[in-house]
């Protein structure tokens, strides 16, 4: 079993349509939680960064972590064709951070 | 703030050869990582430096893959001889503060190897 598991899709939705990821991890020992953007022959970039559970909004984006059930999750509402990217989820604890697969989300026009 | 700099950014070589990857972190970043990507996969780590030591190369398959980190600064990723599956892209990266602790990461464009 993977550390982390992420589906990869792809996902493809409507301009304006609400896009939601999610991963499930097994490593009760991680604490801060991640959602990275890559574009297409970029390197990843942090999106949007959670600690424990709970909420967090940023903009259209919206991170959530239920650690008693090892999910989380990213929203992102409105979505704009510039939103076409992979999305890696990523998790830390103490010096070490793992990625999921990434989720490639493709917005239509 | 210059960001992450990586070279070269393509490389072809045949099964065999060697190949190296140059890696300029963010100025004052302490942290150091050196992921490789295959396609349509996530970034897997390979090794993390924190000043010029080595915190974790668990992954690092040794017998063929090397990395250093001289003077605490810029670093190298040497892989000798390479192997078909090796085809990826490599990715640095580095932060102020370890992942663990809160740091953020930032990458480099990466480096893309296709191995023939």
């Amino acid at each position: 079993q993977k550390e982390v598991e992420q589906d990869p899709g792809p996902l493809s939705v409507p301009e304006g349509a609400i896009v939601s990821l999610n991963c499930t991890y097994s490593n009760s020992a991680f604490q801060y939680f991640m959602w990275y953007r890559q574009y297409s022959r970029k390197g990843p970039e942090l999106l949007m960064y959670t600690y424990s559970s709970g909420n967090k909004e940023d903009g259209r984006f919206t991170a959530q972590v239920d650690k008693s059930s090892k999910y989380i999750s990213l929203f992102i509402r409105d979505s704009q064709p510039s939103d076409s990217a992979t999305y890696l989820c990523a998790m830390a604890s103490d010096y070490k951070l793992s990625f999921g697969a990434g989720t490639t989300v493709t917005v239509r026009a | 703030e210059a960001g992450v700099a990586q070279s070269p950014r393509y490389k072809i070589i045949e099964k065999r050869q060697s190949v190296a990857f140059w890696c300029n972190p963010i100025s004052g970043h302490a942290t150091l990582y050196w992921y490789q990507q295959i396609l349509g996969q996530g970034p897997k780590l390979l090794i993390q430096f924190q000043n010029n030591g080595v915190v974790d190369d668990s992954q690092l398959p040794k017998d063929r893959f090397s990395a250093e980190r001289l003077k605490g600064v810029d670093s190298t990723l040497k892989i000798q001889p390479a192997k078909l599956e090796d085809s990826a892209v490599y990715l640095c990266a580095s932060s102020r503060r370890l992942a663990g602790l809160g740091g953020e990461l930032f990458f480099g464009e990466g480096s893309r190897l296709t191995v023939l």
